[in-house]
């Protein structure tokens, strides 16, 4: 059981729409992270968000941190054929242990 | 290309039989990590070492091992191999000073993909 449950599994789309990705959990924790895994290759990080209610942006990218420290999600508006990968969250915990999220397929079409 | 290196990239073996996966840390980094990802398990904690020393356990399973060297470098010794032990193994780096916090950036390397039949 992941303690930490991401919605959809699966998602594909046309360039040009948005998606929104979730990451729920019972567990508070001290952060989030969120990352891409192209495949061949390891995670590689895009946020970390750490305050509840914090909303960051990178480019085309918004994260949101839930108030209460325990959801996420990651939102892409316009998407590219670029953005197609694997999307993981991944909770921190006081012990320094990542917990990762089973992961969202994005796949992009042109 | 996140500086961690991991040796080799592929690795096929029969069941019962022991390998040794390698890992590089970025430079100046004394955290190392080691994490399995399967298709059923998704990624999930192995092991942490911080100069030397483990720092925490994550569902290591008895038959794994690792260490890390004087020189950083660390080792993940799989012993016994079973079928379901298939799976990209990663190893990833961070905090190249301190002793670490909740927000460290872990830099994953290319990842070995070990094949058990």
């Amino acid at each position: 059981t992941q303690l930490l449950e991401q919605s959809p599994q699966f998602l594909s789309i046309q360039e040009g729409e948005n998606l929104t990705v979730y990451c729920n959990s019972s567990s508070v924790f001290s952060s989030l992270q969120w990352y891409r895994q192209e495949p061949g290759e390891g995670p590689v990080l895009l946020v970390t968000v750490v305050t509840g209610g914090e909303v960051k942006k990178l480019k085309r990218l918004t994260f949101q941190f839930g108030d209460a420290r325990k959801d996420s999600s990651l939102h892409i508006t316009a998407a590219q054929p670029g953005d197609t990968g694997l999307y993981l969250c991944a909770g921190v915990a006081n012990d320094y242990k990542l917990s990762f999220g089973a992961g969202t397929t994005v796949t992009v079409r042109a | 290309d996140s500086g961690v290196t991991q040796t080799p990239k592929h690795l096929i073996t029969a069941t019962g039989q022991r390998v040794t996966l390698r890992c590089s840390p970025r430079s100046g980094d004394l955290s190392v990590y080691w994490y399995q990802q399967s298709l059923d398990q998704g990624l999930q904690f192995l092991i942490q070492y911080y100069n030397g020393e483990e720092r925490a356990k994550g569902n290591i399973l008895e038959r794994f091992s690792a260490q890390q060297f004087p020189d950083l470098h660390s080792e993940l010794n799989l012993s016994s191999l079973e079928l379901g032990d298939s799976a990209l193994y990663f190893c990833a780096s961070s905090v190249p000073d301190g002793v670490g916090t909740s927000t460290d950036t872990q830099y994953f390397g290319p990842g070995t993909r070990l094949t058990v039949l």
